[in-house]
């Protein structure tokens, strides 16, 4: 497709456990992001990749979250031993650079809820 | 620690008004603005994109940029009830080559008709 896609769209995961969320997003495009948002602290960037499939976890928090380009296209954001606190939206967006500066398309999120 | 601040409302204003967002950022280094719209449950779309000191205008929307004063604001003309929605500040990481953005916490828009 022409856009962002995440999946899934909600997951409901048990305190502790890892998950795994997935972005498949434009072909060309370099670097994916993943941001969390919350009510209470709005949006963060959690990690990012590059097309050469680096992992980066320069995001906040750290250790916990990494995200990996299994495909050029595709990224997939992991969080380990989940916490309540995780419970956000979790963003992917990709970007892009022209002449005229850097562009950026979202998924629509995935929801996650820790129980 | 770069951060972005926005005021997270709500913002009421009455249709047909002028509502007027605004945000403040502390990296001095950062060159590209932008502001995006997000309906609940949507995914955030870009609104207007600003890099140059001044006012960029589109439609009803007009972005002003002052980085002297680490300062940029929306202004959305004739509000429409359509506009509610949480508007998203983003700036440019200024340090980062790969286009990181740095949101604000939104400040949510009510437009009453």
């Amino acid at each position: 497709g022409a856009g962002v896609s995440q999946s899934p769209r909600y997951k409901v995961a048990k305190r502790g456990r890892d998950v795994a969320l997935r972005c498949d997003s434009i072909s060309g495009h370099v670097t994916l992001y993943w941001y969390r948002q919350t009510l209470g602290q709005g949006s963060e960037v959690l990690t990012y990749s590059q097309s050469d499939a680096q992992r980066d976890k320069s995001g906040r928090p750290s250790g916990r979250f990494s995200a990996e380009r299994p495909e050029r296209s595709v990224s997939t954001l992991k969080i380990q031993r989940t916490e309540q606190g995780d419970s956000a939206v979790y963003l992917c967006a990709s970007s892009f650079y022209r002449a005229w500066g850097y562009g950026y398309t979202f998924g629509s999120g995935t929801r996650l809820t820790v129980v | 620690q770069k951060e972005v601040e926005q005021n997270s409302g709500p913002l009421s204003v009455p249709e047909g008004a002028i509502a007027s967002l605004n945000c403040t950022y502390s990296d001095r280094g950062s060159q590209s603005f932008f502001w995006y719209r997000q309906y609940s449950g949507k995914s955030p779309e870009l609104i207007m994109s600003i890099y140059s000191n001044g006012d960029k205008e589109d439609g009803r929307f007009t972005a002003q940029l002052n980085k002297a004063s680490q300062y940029v604001s929306l202004l959305i003309r004739d509000s429409q009830p359509s506009d509610s929605a949480t508007y998203l500040c983003a700036v440019k990481d200024g340090s980062s080559n790969t286009g990181k953005l740095i949101f604000g916490q939104g400040t949510t828009l009510q437009v009453k008709p």
